[in-house]
């Protein structure tokens, strides 16, 4: 069964600690993204990559970078976490944008509580 | 720019009523849409897609029509289950020079009761 996988469910960390969410995949897929899900905003693009070494920035990139180093694992640091970022985050994947028609595959969520 | 606008929930439904979501688009080109359905602790799936106009999505007994002409990819089902209880998102692909990516609306929690 192909899948998305989060490293963690649930994970707490102290102001001003850096951060590392992971995220692998085992569909040899193109285009990896990370978003963030809170209530009554829905679903925020923070990065995406469309290959290894490459990354763009979605709609809110700041106080965030990622890592592709290699093709199935798509890596979201927290420089310096803040309570405002405390929130789910979700991984998905896709293959190459010229068959992105295809949708996403999403991984479970981490859900994050900065303290 | 692109966007997606979702019906506010909560929705509350009998079992075996009839459920209407409504999703409203603005998007340059021609995009695909989709919708998304996350149930409790869980990430998101894909429920069902269509790539263009006059298309029907159709999934689980869960139906969408991509309406060009109303910019619109409203999701139905005649009939629904307690297990159909989730939170519900419309999206549509969006393409600009690097990729592409979803646009997701702020998603419709979907409550039905037996």
């Amino acid at each position: 069964d192909v899948k998305v996988t989060q490293s963690s469910r649930y994970l707490v960390k102290r102001t001003g600690e850096k951060v590392f969410l992971e995220c692998v995949q085992d569909m040899d897929h193109e285009n990896m993204f990370w978003y963030r899900q809170d209530p009554g905003l829905g679903l925020r693009l923070i990065y995406f990559s469309y290959d290894v070494k490459m990354k763009e920035k979605g709609d809110i990139p700041e106080g965030y970078s990622v890592s592709r180093e290699k093709k199935e694992r798509f890596s979201l640091i927290l420089e310096s976490a803040s309570t405002n970022q405390t929130s789910m985050y979700l991984c998905a994947s896709s293959l190459e944008w010229g068959t992105d028609h295809y949708g996403y595959t999403f991984g479970s969520g981490t859900r994050l509580t900065v303290v | 720019g692109n966007s997606v606008t979702q019906m506010e929930g909560p929705v509350t439904l009998s079992e075996e009523a009839f459920l209407t979501i409504n999703c409203t688009y603005t998007a340059t080109g021609y995009p695909s849409l989709f919708w998304y359905v996350q149930y409790p602790g869980e990430g998101l799936q894909l429920l069902l897609k269509a790539t263009k106009a006059d298309d029907k999505g159709s999934n689980k007994g869960f139906e969408a029509t991509y309406r060009k002409e109303t910019t619109s990819f409203h999701l139905e089902k005649g009939s629904v289950q307690v297990s159909d209880s989730a939170v519900y998102f419309c999206a549509l692909s969006s393409a600009n020079q690097a990729g592409t990516a979803l646009i997701f609306g702020k998603g419709t929690t979907l409550s039905v009761s037996s």
